[in-house]
């Protein structure tokens, strides 16, 4: 079945770059996914990626896509304290509802 | 628009005693989500429901749990009788299906069962 994977912790210092990386098995993904959820909060979606691009870039966020690979990566450039959450990766096929989802990475951003 | 509103926010109960959950969608939204999330397992699609219709409940754990959405407004989950391995935080999400899922999730229910 589809399985989606990810690293469980990320400690980076405020400023610099932060790279959470995913993996995932569906070769049919249509779309993939970053989400973050904030302490005791419901997860929000941050950005997403169609399977046809390589790349996506939205102010400090920069997605990475290597379908070959089959690895997703998010790029937080410049991190904040403010981005400390934990970062959930999912996909979907084309016509499906359903969201497959890692089991997420936890930022922590040191000041 | 108000987001996804669930209630309670946190509940705490005792073993064999019955729960509901509640969800309201965004308005406009026509597909709901339940969701649950553990430490152990992640985040588990419970049942889906597309126009206030049941279209995959493979998820729902067992008999105990039951989801009803009688309009496109509103949703129940209830947990009948709750049990200390059902203790996690569950979520609503709703999305209005274009050429993806952009699903927008509530703040969840935190759920004790002692």
């Amino acid at each position: 079945g589809e399985d989606v994977e990810q690293s469980l912790f990320l400690s980076v210092r405020e400023g610099d770059s932060s790279v959470i990386n995913c993996t995932y098995t569906d070769s049919s993904s249509t779309y993939l996914y970053w989400y973050k959820q904030e302490p005791g909060a419901g997860l929000q979606l941050l950005t997403y990626i169609f399977s046809n691009m390589d790349m996506k870039q939205d102010q400090r966020l920069t997605v990475l896509l290597n379908k070959k690979d089959k690895h997703l990566s998010l790029r937080i450039a410049d991190t904040q304290t403010g981005d400390s959450a934990i970062y959930f990766c999912a996909e979907s096929e084309d016509s499906s509802y359903k969201l497959i989802f890692g089991s997420g990475t936890r930022l922590l951003v040191r000041p | 628009d108000a987001g996804v509103i669930q209630s309670p926010r946190h509940e705490v109960t005792e073993m064999g005693q019955e729960v509901t959950l509640r969800c309201k969608p965004i308005s406009g939204h026509n597909s709901l989500f339940w969701y649950r999330q553990t430490m152990m397992r992640g985040l588990e699609l419970l049942i889906y429901f597309n126009n206030n219709v049941p279209i995959d409940d493979s998820g729902m754990p067992e008999d105990r749990f039951s989801a009803k959405m009688p309009n496109a407004s509103f949703s129940t989950l209830k947990i009948q009788p709750s049990e200390p391995r059902d203790s996690a935080v569950y979520f609503c999400a709703s999305s209005f299906r274009t050429g993806f899922s952009e699903q927008f999730f509530g703040p969840g229910t935190r759920l004790t069962v002692l």
